[in-house]
């Protein structure tokens, strides 16, 4: 996976679920992480290795990875998750990638 | 907790070089396992990897920056530094250190670097 594509921006209503999409070449054949970053902070992690969820992350986050795409949902979206996210992968075993972001909003 | 800080200049001329240092607590380079990154980003843009390496000095660069890039360690001190050199405006960005691997990252706060005259 040399390029990973996001959307550039996904809306969704309070309580209703978001879905954030990452593509890219065998994308499935490796693991994917999600980071979140908010205005003017550092990239927080709330999903690694496709679908594991650090400490401290609410469960509403979940994540998956097959194919060409890996995808974050986030179920019951709150204003809270108005951030912008990025997936992550390795383009070897040392080599990192990352996707160009999708600017998430919840109205 | 892993925690990470990076400090260096906030202000440097054009075709000059940018030098970083990112030091780490509650972890131990030279313990291994990991990959330690910079990353940069533009204002109001994505993220940019420039590059990491691992405790034994072995790197890996985005080739967009290869040629002006070099990262190395001080395990002895545990940090690890960045240097790009001929910078120009185009280089202005807040950088980042971070420590990722696939069971998870660590970043630190990120510190703002203007190219300028």
């Amino acid at each position: 996976s040399h390029y990973l594509t996001q959307p550039p921006s996904v809306s969704v209503s309070p309580g209703q679920t978001a879905s954030i999409t990452c593509s890219g070449d065998r994308l499935g054949d490796e693991f994917a992480c999600w980071y979140q970053q908010k205005p003017g902070q550092s990239p927080v992690l709330v999903i690694y290795r496709d679908n594991k969820r650090p400490s401290g992350i609410p469960e509403r986050f979940s994540g998956s990875n097959s194919e060409n795409t890996a995808t974050l949902t986030i179920s019951g979206a709150q204003a809270m998750d108005e951030a912008d996210y990025y997936c992550q992968a390795w383009d070897s075993s040392s080599t990192v990638i990352f996707g160009g972001g999708t600017k998430l909003t919840v109205l | 907790q892993v925690q990470l800080q990076e400090s260096g200049p906030g202000l440097v001329k054009p075709s000059q070089t940018l030098s970083l240092t990112c030091t780490v607590s509650g972890d131990s380079i030279s313990r291994g396992g990991y990959y330690w990154n910079w990353i940069r980003q533009h204002p109001g843009k994505g993220l940019e990897w420039i590059g990491n390496i691992y405790y034994s000095g072995s790197t890996d660069y985005s080739p967009s920056l290869k040629s002006r890039v070099t990262i190395s360690v001080d395990t002895s001190k545990n940090q690890f530094s960045l240097i790009l050199r001929s910078v120009t405006a185009a280089d202005t960005a807040v950088y980042y250190c971070a420590r990722l691997s696939n069971v998870g990252g660590y970043w630190g706060q990120g510190t703002l670097v203007t190219v300028s005259s």
